[in-house]
């Protein structure tokens, strides 16, 4: 159980066009779900917070109208990467909890974004 | 703020001896949880350990232990028997009662056969 999967995996997109990236849970409901990005050898950074039903709250230094994150339903977040730029280029994590798991989420594969 | 320490980027261990991995971390929340998370080469992200900041306990699961100690804000993994699946990166990571999970920077493990 738990399981989280992104789509797509991978996305090459040319520069100003705009990516749409899913993160699902399979098996359960998440009230919560975060974004998160990794560049290269790096950490994880958080990027926003979204709740089902209400608007994401996004981190310091993160733009939110590069950054559309929206979570309709207790199954399913996007996050819309609008006018992408090579420096948007990055591997995209999301993962999600349930309101009875407050003390883990789980992660979804992750999905790598190549903006050329 | 919280913040996370991983001071080791990379660490190299034989196959099935056992290796420490270091992490110190910062909170002013007294209610909070610290984890391992492993990320082979697949990216995907795997709890390895969580450790309850309220229990006094060191978390054990399998192969892999904590050294939890609250007062020098300090969080080691150790693990045993090291085999070649170990080999990953590791994550130490904190989370306080906001839900965000602030991670370290990571150390590369590396098993020698």
């Amino acid at each position: 159980g738990a399981v989280v999967s992104q789509h797509p995996s991978r996305v090459i997109c040319k520069s100003g066009t705009s990516v749409k990236i899913e993160c699902r849970s399979l098996d359960f409901q998440a009230t919560t779900m975060f974004w998160y990005r990794q560049f290269p050898k790096k950490s994880l950074m958080l990027m926003a917070t979204s709740n089902e039903g209400s608007k994401a709250t996004y981190e310091q230094g993160v733009e939110k109208d590069k950054f559309l994150i929206n979570h309709a339903s207790l199954t399913l977040s996007t996050l819309t990467v609008t006018s992408a730029h090579p420096e948007d280029s990055s591997f995209y994590i999301c993962s999600a909890r349930t309101s009875f798991t407050f003390n883990e989420q789980f992660f979804g594969p992750g999905t790598r974004l190549t903006v050329l | 703020a919280q913040t996370v320490t991983q001071s080791q980027p990379e660490m190299s261990v034989q196959e099935a001896e056992t290796v420490t991995l270091s992490c110190t971390y910062d909170t002013s929340e007294s209610d909070y949880y610290l984890f391992w998370y492993k990320q082979p080469p697949s990216r995907q992200m795997i709890l390895v350990i969580r450790q309850e900041a309220y229990k006094q306990q060191n978390a054990t699961e399998n192969r892999f232990s904590v050294n939890f100690q609250k007062a020098a804000k300090s969080f080691s993994l150790k693990i045993s028997d090291s085999q070649l699946g170990d080999a990953a990166m590791y994550f130490c990571a904190s989370m306080n009662r906001d839900d965000k999970i602030i991670f370290g920077k990571g150390t590369r493990l590396h098993i020698l056969p």
